[in-house]
């Protein structure tokens, strides 16, 4: 099992392009989760998904959108990247929302934005 | 909404000395906390858990208490190793109702 999958794994962009970074998981996991790293600050929470068909919104949602596909699936969109989302984003996934649900990471994009 | 303070930012060990990183929540009702350890340039990995119906538990060299009370959790390493070398956040959740919230993460430097 690859577990949670990210692509791509590196990208530079300018101001004002959009992309979209793609999640799948291949653990048949309910619930999937989009963070950002950025130094200093831990793990921030942008968007999550507690099931297939519904999306919530993180700590720092501004500037981005989700999609989730399907179950396996979650993808999340910069549609005018600004140099403030340069970042490190991590997608995660768990079981369910249940108590004790660990969190599966992806191994991360690298975005910076020029 | 739950909100995780962690401390210290930065810790340097010798080797074969122990190391304890602390993190307080702020929701009573927060119910699991999971410890993850990340590696430079690597993702975060769970290392531990502890739920709020256990006051202590022991991996090896590795052990997490919890204090519903005060509402902190503690990180105790022992037997420090050059390989703990790493950035350890601390988390907590309410269950079923919203996803984890982090700590800002310690970078613990053990050195040989």
């Amino acid at each position: 099992n690859a577990g949670v999958t990210q692509t791509p794994k590196f990208q530079v962009l300018k101001t004002g392009q959009s992309m979209t970074l793609q999640c799948a998981q291949d653990m048949n996991h309910n619930s999937m989760y989009w963070y950002r790293q950025d130094p200093g600050m831990g793990l921030r929470l942008i968007y999550y998904s507690a099931s297939e068909g519904t999306t919530d919104k993180g700590e720092v949602p501004n500037g981005y959108n989700v999609s989730r596909l399907n179950k396996r699936e979650f993808s999340l969109r910069l549609e005018s990247a600004a140099p403030s989302q340069t970042s490190v984003y991590f997608c995660a996934s768990t079981p369910d929302r249940g108590v004790g649900q660990p969190q599966h990471f992806g191994d991360g994009t690298r975005l910076s934005i020029l | 909404g739950e909100n995780v303070e962690q401390h210290p930012s930065t810790l340097s060990v010798q080797e074969g000395d122990s190391a304890v990183i602390k993190c307080t929540y702020s929701d009573s009702a927060s119910n699991y906390f999971p410890w993850y350890k990340q590696e430079l340039g690597k993702r975060p990995q769970l290392i531990i858990d502890i739920r709020s119906n256990v006051g202590e538990k022991k991996d090896q060299r590795i052990a997490v208490t919890l204090n519903k009370t005060a509402k902190h959790f503690s990180l105790h390493i022992t037997e420090t190793q050059p390989e703990d070398s790493a950035v350890y956040f601390c988390a907590a959740t309410i269950s079923g109702n919203t996803p984890l919230v982090f700590g800002k993460g310690t970078r613990l430097s053990v050195i040989a």
